[in-house]
């Protein structure tokens, strides 16, 4: 199993340029998430998919839009990249909707925005 | 509301020593606790959690947690450290707000020295 796989590594965007960062995982999860993180303050939620066909807004949603494209995929989009978006950004999923699940970590993405 | 707060940016140990990183939260109702490691360039892994039963909770690795109700308090430990042990932890609850939600702390950089 590769687990949790996300493209690109890394990008580095203009101010305004949008991009789409792809997530997958193959341990048939049906919960997604998309976090970014910054130095000093943890892991921020984004974005999540509690289950296939649904999303719902995280912590700090303002200039991201998500699609759950299917049980498997959950793409996380920038439309007009801001230099307040540089950041680390993760995709996690976990089984279900149950509180006692942990979750599982994608490599991660580095975002610059310059 | 739920949060959690882990006091120390970064814990120094000499390699053999124990090791104790220290975690708070606040959460109505029951907490779901969780601990995670980030080594260099790499998502998050789970550690252990606690969801209920025993107050000490083994995990990987060799490390252990405390669970203090009365001190809200939920501290990562292990008897004897070791350089590769070195890396980013970050401790997390996870709760019932409009939607299952994880709160992560904002991370305790642990150095290990030989």
């Amino acid at each position: 199993n590769a687990g949790v796989t996300q493209t690109p590594k890394f990008q580095v965007l203009k101010t305004g340029q949008s991009m789409t960062l792809q997530c997958a995982q193959d341990m048939n999860h049906n919960s997604m998430y998309w976090y970014r993180q910054d130095p000093g303050m943890g892991l921020r939620l984004i974005y999540y998919s509690a289950s296939e066909g649904t999303t719902d807004k995280g912590e700090v949603p303002n200039g991201y839009n998500v699609s759950r494209l299917n049980k498997r995929e959950f793409s996380l989009r920038l439309e007009s990249a801001a230099p307040s978006q540089t950041s680390v950004y993760f995709c996690a999923s976990n089984v279900g909707r149950e509180i006692s699940y942990e979750q599982y970590f994608g490599p991660g993405t580095r975002l610059t925005v310059t | 509301a739920q949060s959690v707060a882990q006091p120390e940016d970064q814990v120094n140990v000499a390699e053999g020593n124990p090791l104790t990183v220290k975690c708070t939260y606040s959460v109505s109702g029951n907490p779901y606790l969780f601990w995670y490691v980030q080594y260099p360039n790499r998502g998050l892994q789970f550690l252990l959690k606690y969801i209920t039963g025993d107050n000490l909770v083994k995990g990987s690795y060799g490390f252990e947690a405390e669970f203090n109700k009365s001190q809200t308090s939920f501290h990562l430990k292990k008897p004897s450290a070791l350089v590769s042990d070195s890396a980013l932890y970050f401790c997390a609850v996870r709760g019932y707000t409009g939607g299952f939600k994880t709160i992560f702390g904002a991370g305790t950089r642990l150095f290990v020295k030989a």
